[in-house]
């Protein structure tokens, strides 16, 4: 089946700096992948469609110049979050199809 | 009023019971219907989708979907151990879009 490899699975970071998490696809070409947040004990809450060649749609609520996202291959989508907080630490969960095929997620965690 | 709501739990069951969780959503637009485990620190893991009213089997796992009453269940026959987990329900309105994740109900079968 299809496979997505995500990267970092966890990482720490001081407040003010930024993180980029990769999320590839290694067997096939995603021309969309999702990118999804969760904090603990609580939903995935999807951020944003990353769309290969073109801007990412963001849900409501993201701010987009936070959650920077670039889809340049078809076969890598990356996240940055920039300037972090430590209301930003959580799970990041990127997936190459809206309902399932999700790579292991990013712990991230602003101190 | 939440998209999808479930009890979180936690649910507890002898090993070798039957595990029934249960989720309600609230947008009858909703078309498909998703149960997902996810353990401790990892990403969700696919288990069943439901589309059409009724049972759908799987194994150990059954999906039941009643869309008059907005409530789909999941049923875990002969509970395992290595079941343990919290399990997370999702409703998609159409395909491709508005996709909603419950929080998750935590179930531990107990050996």
């Amino acid at each position: 089946g299809a496979v997505v490899s995500q990267h970092p699975s966890w990482v720490i970071c001081k407040s003010g700096t930024s993180v980029k998490i990769e999320c590839r696809s290694l067997d096939f070409q995603a021309t969309t992948m999702f990118w999804y947040r969760q904090f603990p004990k609580q939903s995935l809450m999807l951020m944003a469609t990353s769309n290969e060649g073109s801007k990412a749609t963001y849900e409501q609520g993201v701010e987009k110049d936070k959650f920077l996202i670039n889809h340049a291959s078809l076969t890598l989508s990356t996240l940055t979050v920039t300037s972090a907080h430590p209301e930003d630490s959580s799970f990041y969960i990127c997936s190459a199809s809206i309902t399932d095929t999700f790579g292991s997620g990013t712990r991230l965690t602003v101190v | 009023q939440k998209e999808v709501e479930q009890n979180s739990g936690p649910l507890s069951v002898p090993e070798g019971a039957i595990a029934s969780l249960n989720c309600t959503y609230s947008d009858r637009g909703s078309q498909s219907f998703f149960w997902y485990r996810q353990y401790s620190g990892k990403s969700p893991e696919l288990i069943m989708s439901i589309y059409s009213n009724g049972d759908k089997e799987d194994g150990r796992f059954t999906a039941q979907l009643n869309k008059a009453s907005q409530y789909v269940s999941l049923l875990i026959r002969d509970s395992q151990p290595s079941d343990s987990a919290t399990y997370l329900c999702a409703a998609q309105i159409t395909p491709g879009n508005q996709f909603y994740f419950g929080t998750g109900t935590s179930l531990t079968v107990i050996p």
